[in-house]
């Protein structure tokens, strides 16, 4: 019963330095999302994906990219890391059916230096 | 342009007592409002919602309060636990939207 896996759990990366956060749900959702929370800020949702081949920015979307690589995988890139990305990234996933409510990961903190 | 505000940082709260946490937002087409609750090193689980069609909605210990003229709402739970000890989020939306705007959170402390 795993339902939302994210790895790493954690990451320091450098500034300029990439690298792929993963997330993988086996609950047989249709929607899947990446959020970051920061302090003060709440939880700001970076992208989403409706289905398998399809996503959607959202708010905070500038310095990533992300795949939907098939109906259980949802990954986020950061192709040249920053500070400002310093965060917690949680991944969520959804049935889709009016407002089913979203399953969180438990999150990767990312650091920046 | 902060469209949910959850004005308390932070409430404790005595074991046994009520906890009142609020939620204020702006934007008028809200129309489904939910609650999660997150504890540390762990991601946000959903705890209840409401439609703006309700003013009330209960189950067990929880209940949501909906003032749509106000735009406000705010959980309650009656009586308060340790295990309650959390950090909430109101999460408003529109009906059918799956992007969630989720509020500043509201770290509660029940004292034992």
């Amino acid at each position: 019963n795993a339902g939302v896996t994210q790895t790493p759990k954690f990451q320091v990366l450098k500034t300029g330095q990439s690298m792929t956060l993963q997330c993988a749900q086996d609950m047989n959702h249709n929607s899947m999302y990446w959020y970051r929370q920061d302090p003060g800020m709440g939880l700001r949702l970076i992208y989403y994906s409706a289905s398998e081949g399809t996503t959607d920015k959202g708010e905070v979307p500038n310095g990533y990219n992300v795949s939907r690589l098939n109906k259980r995988e949802f990954s986020l890139r950061l192709e040249s890391a920053a500070p400002s990305q310093t965060s917690v990234y949680f991944c969520a996933s959804s049935l889709r059916t009016g407002n089913s409510p979203l399953h969180f990961g438990n999150g990767t903190r990312l650091t920046v230096t | 342009d902060q469209q949910v505000k959850q004005n308390s940082p932070s409430l404790s709260v005595q074991e046994g007592r009520i906890s009142i946490l609020n939620c204020d937002y702006t934007n008028s087409m809200f129309d489904y409002f939910l609650w999660y609750k997150k504890y540390p090193a762990e991601g946000p689980t959903f705890l209840i919602s409401i439609s703006s069609i309700k003013d009330k909605n209960e189950d067990g210990r929880f209940t949501v309060f909906l003032n749509k003229s106000a735009k406000h709402l705010s959980l309650h739970i009656v009586p308060s636990q340790p295990g309650d000890s959390a950090v909430y989020f109101c999460a408003p939306t529109n009906f059918g939207n799956e992007k969630l705007t989720f509020g500043t959170g509201t770290r509660l402390t029940i004292i034992p």
